[in-house]
């Protein structure tokens, strides 16, 4: 079975930009959470999708968002980039919402200059 | 609000030896804590897992060991190899949202 998969794999944008990183879960998988990965922060909880349904948010600004597609596959969006904004953003899948296993997948290194 | 807290940020250990890595919790309301490896340029990889009813749970050369009551949790990978260099996180889970640990970078030298 195929692995969650991310694209695109590295981004370079521009402060001011917007950006939109999608998610493909593993197959069979209904739950999709995103992460924030940096040196200084670690891994950070961004929110998570369950049956195209937001369940949870972290304590992010609301430039970050997301949405979830029918089939699961899930897009994340950072709108106005800011330098502090640059990251591996992780995106983890699960068979349902409550759900213990979560798997990652190998992430988007997203860097704002 | 550092709410889940691991120890050491740095481990070197020798071929063939035990390694373990510490963490605590403040929050009692986390209802499953599972540890990840990451190696350089990949996502994290779920490793082993407990839940807070069960002291100690051991999957080939990895173990948990949980203790309830003093609200830490520990990794040992016993017959450590160089393989195993990676750094490693320690994770609780609260309604749903995994909480991290800062991570443990270990260096297992041949």
């Amino acid at each position: 079975k195929a692995g969650v998969t991310q694209t695109p794999r590295y981004l370079i944008k521009t402060r001011g930009q917007q950006v939109t990183l999608s998610c493909s879960p593993i197959s069979g998988h209904r739950s999709v959470s995103w992460y924030q990965q940096t040196p200084g922060q670690g891994l950070q909880f961004l929110f998570e999708y369950f049956s195209e349904t937001q369940r949870n948010k972290g304590n992010f600004p609301g430039r970050f968002s997301g949405r979830q597609f029918s089939n699961s596959r899930s897009e994340m969006n950072v709108s106005t980039l800011e330098l502090g904004d640059s990251a591996l953003y992780l995106c983890a899948s699960k068979l349902t919402g409550g759900g213990d296993e979560q798997y990652f997948g190998p992430g988007t290194r997203l860097t704002v200059t | 609000q550092q709410q889940v807290k691991q120890s050491p940020q740095s481990l070197i250990v020798q071929k063939g030896g035990i390694s373990i890595i510490n963490c605590a919790y403040e929050n009692t309301a986390f209802d499953y804590f599972p540890w990840y490896q990451q190696f350089p340029g990949k996502g994290p990889a779920l490793l082993i897992a407990i839940r807070p009813d069960v002291s100690e749970k051991k999957e080939g050369r990895f173990t948990i060991s949980f203790n309830k009551s003093a609200k830490q949790f520990s990794l040992h990978i016993m017959d450590s190899q160089p393989g195993d260099s990676a750094t490693y996180f320690c994770a609780a889970r609260r309604e749903g949202k995994l909480i991290f640990g800062q991570g443990t970078e270990l260096s297992v030298k041949p």
